[in-house]
Protein backbone atom coordinates (compact mmCIF):
# COMPACT_ATOMS: atom_id res chain seq x y z
CA UNK A 1 0.00 0.00 0.00
CA UNK A 2 1.29 3.09 -0.62
CA UNK A 3 1.83 6.24 1.68
CA UNK A 4 3.34 9.83 2.64
CA UNK A 5 6.13 10.90 4.94
CA UNK A 6 5.72 14.96 5.22
CA UNK A 7 8.73 16.05 6.76
CA UNK A 8 8.63 18.73 9.26
CA UNK A 9 5.29 19.36 11.06
CA UNK A 10 5.85 23.39 11.02
CA UNK A 11 7.47 25.35 8.52
CA UNK A 12 8.21 29.08 9.10
CA UNK A 13 9.88 31.32 6.46
CA UNK A 14 10.06 34.85 5.75
CA UNK A 15 8.08 37.04 3.11
CA UNK A 16 10.30 36.75 0.08
CA UNK A 17 11.94 34.01 0.80
CA UNK A 18 12.24 30.90 -0.77
CA UNK A 19 9.29 27.92 0.41
CA UNK A 20 10.36 24.07 0.83
CA UNK A 21 8.33 21.78 1.52
CA UNK A 22 9.06 18.60 1.49
CA UNK A 23 7.30 15.21 0.58
CA UNK A 24 8.50 11.39 0.08
CA UNK A 25 5.99 9.15 -0.75
CA UNK A 26 5.71 4.90 -1.08
CA UNK A 27 4.12 3.15 -3.86
CA UNK A 28 4.09 -0.37 -5.72
CA UNK A 29 3.05 1.48 -8.58
CA UNK A 30 3.49 4.15 -10.62
CA UNK A 31 1.81 7.14 -8.96
CA UNK A 32 -0.28 9.80 -8.79
CA UNK A 33 1.13 12.62 -6.69
CA UNK A 34 -0.77 15.78 -5.24
CA UNK A 35 -0.76 18.38 -3.05
CA UNK A 36 -3.23 20.20 -1.09
CA UNK A 37 -3.60 23.65 0.72
CA UNK A 38 -5.98 24.34 3.56
CA UNK A 39 -6.68 27.28 4.68
CA UNK A 40 -7.82 27.58 8.18
CA UNK A 41 -11.73 26.63 8.26
CA UNK A 42 -11.87 25.79 4.16
CA UNK A 43 -11.91 22.48 2.84
CA UNK A 44 -9.19 21.32 1.10
CA UNK A 45 -7.56 22.66 -2.28
CA UNK A 46 -5.88 21.10 -4.93
CA UNK A 47 -2.43 23.09 -5.62
CA UNK A 48 -0.77 20.98 -8.27
CA UNK A 49 -0.79 17.24 -9.42
CA UNK A 50 1.37 14.98 -11.01
CA UNK A 51 0.25 12.12 -13.13
CA UNK A 52 2.42 11.04 -16.00
CA UNK A 53 4.63 13.07 -18.54
CA UNK A 54 6.64 16.25 -17.54
CA UNK A 55 8.40 15.96 -13.74
CA UNK A 56 8.40 19.51 -13.23
CA UNK A 57 4.78 20.47 -12.33
CA UNK A 58 3.29 23.95 -11.61
CA UNK A 59 0.14 24.69 -10.05
CA UNK A 60 -1.79 28.04 -9.19
CA UNK A 61 -0.36 30.87 -6.76
CA UNK A 62 3.25 30.05 -8.08
CA UNK A 63 3.99 27.04 -6.73
CA UNK A 64 5.28 24.23 -8.69
CA UNK A 65 6.55 20.61 -7.65
CA UNK A 66 8.88 18.28 -8.70
CA UNK A 67 8.17 14.21 -9.20
CA UNK A 68 11.91 12.32 -9.03
CA UNK A 69 11.34 8.97 -9.00
CA UNK A 70 14.99 8.00 -8.31
CA UNK A 71 14.25 9.68 -4.85
CA UNK A 72 10.38 9.04 -4.13
CA UNK A 73 10.14 12.49 -3.99
CA UNK A 74 7.45 15.27 -4.90
CA UNK A 75 8.72 18.24 -2.84
CA UNK A 76 6.72 21.46 -3.29
CA UNK A 77 8.23 24.73 -3.51
CA UNK A 78 7.65 28.61 -4.45
CA UNK A 79 10.48 30.76 -4.99
CA UNK A 80 8.98 34.12 -3.03
CA UNK A 81 6.77 33.55 -0.03
CA UNK A 82 3.18 35.50 0.44
CA UNK A 83 1.88 36.53 4.02
CA UNK A 84 -1.26 34.78 2.13
CA UNK A 85 0.25 31.78 1.92
CA UNK A 86 0.13 30.91 5.34
CA UNK A 87 -1.69 27.39 5.17
CA UNK A 88 -1.59 23.55 5.84
CA UNK A 89 0.09 21.59 3.09
CA UNK A 90 -0.65 18.01 2.15
CA UNK A 91 0.83 15.85 0.20
CA UNK A 92 -1.12 12.75 -1.54
CA UNK A 93 -0.42 9.53 -2.86
CA UNK A 94 -3.11 7.90 -5.08
CA UNK A 95 -3.22 4.59 -6.37
CA UNK A 96 -6.35 2.86 -8.28
CA UNK A 97 -9.36 3.41 -5.24
CA UNK A 98 -8.09 6.08 -3.01
CA UNK A 99 -5.84 8.18 -1.86
CA UNK A 100 -3.15 9.13 1.36
CA UNK A 101 -2.30 11.96 2.65
CA UNK A 102 0.47 13.01 4.45
CA UNK A 103 0.29 14.58 8.27
CA UNK A 104 0.48 17.42 6.67
CA UNK A 105 3.28 20.89 7.28
CA UNK A 106 1.72 23.85 8.25
CA UNK A 107 3.74 27.07 6.88
CA UNK A 108 4.15 30.37 8.54
CA UNK A 109 4.94 33.39 6.54
CA UNK A 110 6.72 35.96 8.69
CA UNK A 111 6.66 39.77 8.27
CA UNK B 1 -21.05 25.75 -10.61
CA UNK B 2 -22.31 24.41 -6.96
CA UNK B 3 -19.01 22.55 -5.40
CA UNK B 4 -19.27 19.60 -3.02
CA UNK B 5 -21.47 20.38 -0.14
CA UNK B 6 -21.44 18.47 3.67
CA UNK B 7 -24.31 18.73 6.28
CA UNK B 8 -24.67 19.40 9.26
CA UNK B 9 -21.30 22.00 9.43
CA UNK B 10 -21.03 20.97 13.01
CA UNK B 11 -22.35 17.78 15.11
CA UNK B 12 -22.87 17.54 18.26
CA UNK B 13 -23.63 14.33 20.04
CA UNK B 14 -23.44 12.11 23.38
CA UNK B 15 -21.48 8.98 23.32
CA UNK B 16 -23.47 6.10 22.39
CA UNK B 17 -25.88 7.93 20.07
CA UNK B 18 -26.40 7.46 16.33
CA UNK B 19 -25.32 10.14 13.59
CA UNK B 20 -25.45 10.59 9.75
CA UNK B 21 -23.18 12.82 8.06
CA UNK B 22 -24.55 13.75 4.60
CA UNK B 23 -22.58 14.43 1.32
CA UNK B 24 -24.00 16.17 -2.02
CA UNK B 25 -20.88 15.54 -4.33
CA UNK B 26 -20.46 17.61 -8.04
CA UNK B 27 -23.13 16.51 -9.98
CA UNK B 28 -21.66 14.55 -12.82
CA UNK B 29 -18.84 13.11 -10.72
CA UNK B 30 -19.00 8.99 -10.47
CA UNK B 31 -16.32 8.81 -7.76
CA UNK B 32 -17.28 9.66 -3.97
CA UNK B 33 -14.45 9.31 -0.89
CA UNK B 34 -14.85 9.76 2.21
CA UNK B 35 -12.21 10.74 4.89
CA UNK B 36 -11.53 11.43 8.59
CA UNK B 37 -9.40 14.09 10.00
CA UNK B 38 -8.38 14.25 13.38
CA UNK B 39 -6.99 17.56 14.97
CA UNK B 40 -2.87 17.33 13.26
CA UNK B 41 -3.37 15.06 11.01
CA UNK B 42 -3.64 14.70 7.59
CA UNK B 43 -6.99 13.40 5.54
CA UNK B 44 -7.80 9.40 6.36
CA UNK B 45 -9.13 7.47 3.60
CA UNK B 46 -12.41 5.61 4.89
CA UNK B 47 -14.53 4.47 2.02
CA UNK B 48 -14.67 5.10 -1.97
CA UNK B 49 -17.90 4.87 -4.18
CA UNK B 50 -17.84 4.14 -7.44
CA UNK B 51 -21.50 4.69 -8.53
CA UNK B 52 -23.81 3.02 -6.26
CA UNK B 53 -21.06 0.84 -4.70
CA UNK B 54 -18.60 0.73 -2.16
CA UNK B 55 -15.98 0.05 -4.67
CA UNK B 56 -13.51 0.02 -1.18
CA UNK B 57 -14.21 0.10 2.16
CA UNK B 58 -10.93 -1.17 3.68
CA UNK B 59 -10.69 2.19 5.55
CA UNK B 60 -13.62 1.78 7.50
CA UNK B 61 -12.10 1.29 10.94
CA UNK B 62 -15.14 -1.38 12.39
CA UNK B 63 -18.60 -2.04 11.97
CA UNK B 64 -19.87 0.85 13.47
CA UNK B 65 -18.91 2.87 10.50
CA UNK B 66 -21.38 2.27 6.94
CA UNK B 67 -21.85 4.62 3.86
CA UNK B 68 -24.52 4.36 1.42
CA UNK B 69 -24.85 5.80 -1.80
CA UNK B 70 -28.13 4.63 -2.87
CA UNK B 71 -28.16 6.53 -6.42
CA UNK B 72 -25.12 7.43 -6.75
CA UNK B 73 -25.05 11.15 -5.93
CA UNK B 74 -25.73 11.64 -2.21
CA UNK B 75 -24.13 9.68 0.10
CA UNK B 76 -24.68 9.28 3.62
CA UNK B 77 -22.10 8.44 6.37
CA UNK B 78 -23.49 6.54 9.01
CA UNK B 79 -22.04 5.88 12.52
CA UNK B 80 -23.34 3.59 15.50
CA UNK B 81 -22.56 3.96 19.29
CA UNK B 82 -20.57 6.81 18.64
CA UNK B 83 -17.63 6.98 20.78
CA UNK B 84 -15.23 9.97 22.06
CA UNK B 85 -12.74 8.57 19.69
CA UNK B 86 -14.84 9.42 16.54
CA UNK B 87 -14.33 13.18 17.14
CA UNK B 88 -13.10 14.56 13.98
CA UNK B 89 -13.58 16.40 10.60
CA UNK B 90 -15.47 14.14 8.31
CA UNK B 91 -14.64 15.47 4.83
CA UNK B 92 -16.19 14.22 1.60
CA UNK B 93 -14.56 14.31 -2.11
CA UNK B 94 -15.87 13.52 -5.45
CA UNK B 95 -14.07 13.37 -8.94
CA UNK B 96 -15.41 12.50 -12.12
CA UNK B 97 -13.70 9.47 -12.02
CA UNK B 98 -10.94 7.35 -9.98
CA UNK B 99 -7.50 9.10 -10.11
CA UNK B 100 -9.12 12.17 -11.18
CA UNK B 101 -8.81 15.62 -9.12
CA UNK B 102 -10.90 14.92 -6.19
CA UNK B 103 -12.76 18.37 -4.93
CA UNK B 104 -13.47 18.28 -0.96
CA UNK B 105 -16.24 19.68 1.17
CA UNK B 106 -15.71 21.85 3.85
CA UNK B 107 -16.20 18.96 6.30
CA UNK B 108 -18.26 18.11 9.16
CA UNK B 109 -17.27 18.82 12.22
CA UNK B 110 -18.14 15.93 14.57
CA UNK B 111 -17.88 16.11 18.41
CA UNK B 112 -18.62 13.22 20.54
CA UNK B 113 -19.33 14.20 24.24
Amino acid sequence: AQSVTQLGSHVSVSEGALVLLRCNYSSSVPPYLFWYVQYPNQGLQLLLKYTTGATLVKGINGFEAEFKKSETSFHLTKPSAHMSDAAEYFCAVSEPNDMRFGAGTRLTVKP
Amino acid sequence: GAGVSQTPSNKVTEKGKYVELRCDPISGHTALYWYRQSLGQGPEFLIYFQGTGAADDSGLPNDRFFAVRPEGSVSTLKIQRTERGDSAVYLCASSLSRNNEQFFGPGTRLTVL
